[in-house]
């Protein structure tokens, strides 16, 4: 089983929707969260970390589920800039990255 | 003002042949990496340094050597290059990586390695 699992997409989107996806991880000891972005053929940049709380960072909303293992992203009001690749990232004494969820925006 | 910056940005090699990638950071952080992003875009942690102290090793084949002269800088030299070595390599820093916990990481722009 891979150590982080995520829905590889594309999710494709208009301009202005909401769009969520999830990953998993398998380390239950895993001690931190986050969501990096990558645009096409450039590098991953921090997008936000994921709070056990629940947080939000404008339109983005990060929620980490611990009982079941999985951390969540939520894009509200899509922009075309908002299109990317957005990797799952999990800290167990070094950072496991997914394979990426793609997500296109549409005009 | 390029905070962590790679060269060369592209690198196409034959079999065989010996090469390095640089890797250089500005923003004064304690620990760098590099990882290999392959054709299936996973994303895998290769080495780590901290004040030029190699502190992660995953498995990699022993052709691969990093070399950090200082904490700023940190190089991975690759012997031997095979065909399943093309992929973009990416090296990164952050501020601290000791005690399990593991601060923002930035990246360098990646070299796009192909080996024919």
């Amino acid at each position: 089983r891979k150590e982080v699992e995520q829905d590889p997409g594309p999710f494709n989107v208009p301009e202005g929707a909401t769009v969520a996806f999830n990953c998993t991880y398998s380390n239950s000891a895993s001690q931190s969260f986050f969501w990096y972005r990558q645009d096409c053929r450039k590098e991953p940049k921090l997008l936000m970390s994921v709070y056990s709380s629940g947080n939000e960072d404008g339109r983005f909303t990060a929620q980490l589920n611990r009982a079941s293992q999985y951390i969540s992203l939520l894009i509200r009001d899509s922009k075309l800039s908002d299109s990317a690749t957005y990797l799952c990232v999990v800290n167990d004494y070094k950072l496991s990255f997914g394979a990426g969820t793609t997500v296109t925006v549409r005009a | 003002d390029t905070a962590v910056s790679q060269t060369p940005k592209y690198l196409v090699t034959q079999m065989g042949n010996d090469k390095s990638i640089k890797c250089e950071q500005n923003l004064g952080h304690d620990t760098m990496y590099w990882y290999k992003q392959d054709s299936k875009k996973f994303l895998k942690i290769m080495f780590s340094y901290n004040n030029k102290e190699l502190i992660i090793n995953e498995t990699v084949p022993n052709r691969f050597s990093p070399k950090s002269p200082d904490k700023a800088h940190l190089n991975l030299h690759i012997n031997s290059l095979e065909l399943g070595d093309s992929a973009v390599y990416f090296c990164a820093s952050s501020q601290d990586d000791r005690g399990g916990y593991t601060d923002t990481q930035y990246f360098g722009p990646g070299t796009r390695l192909t080996v024919l």
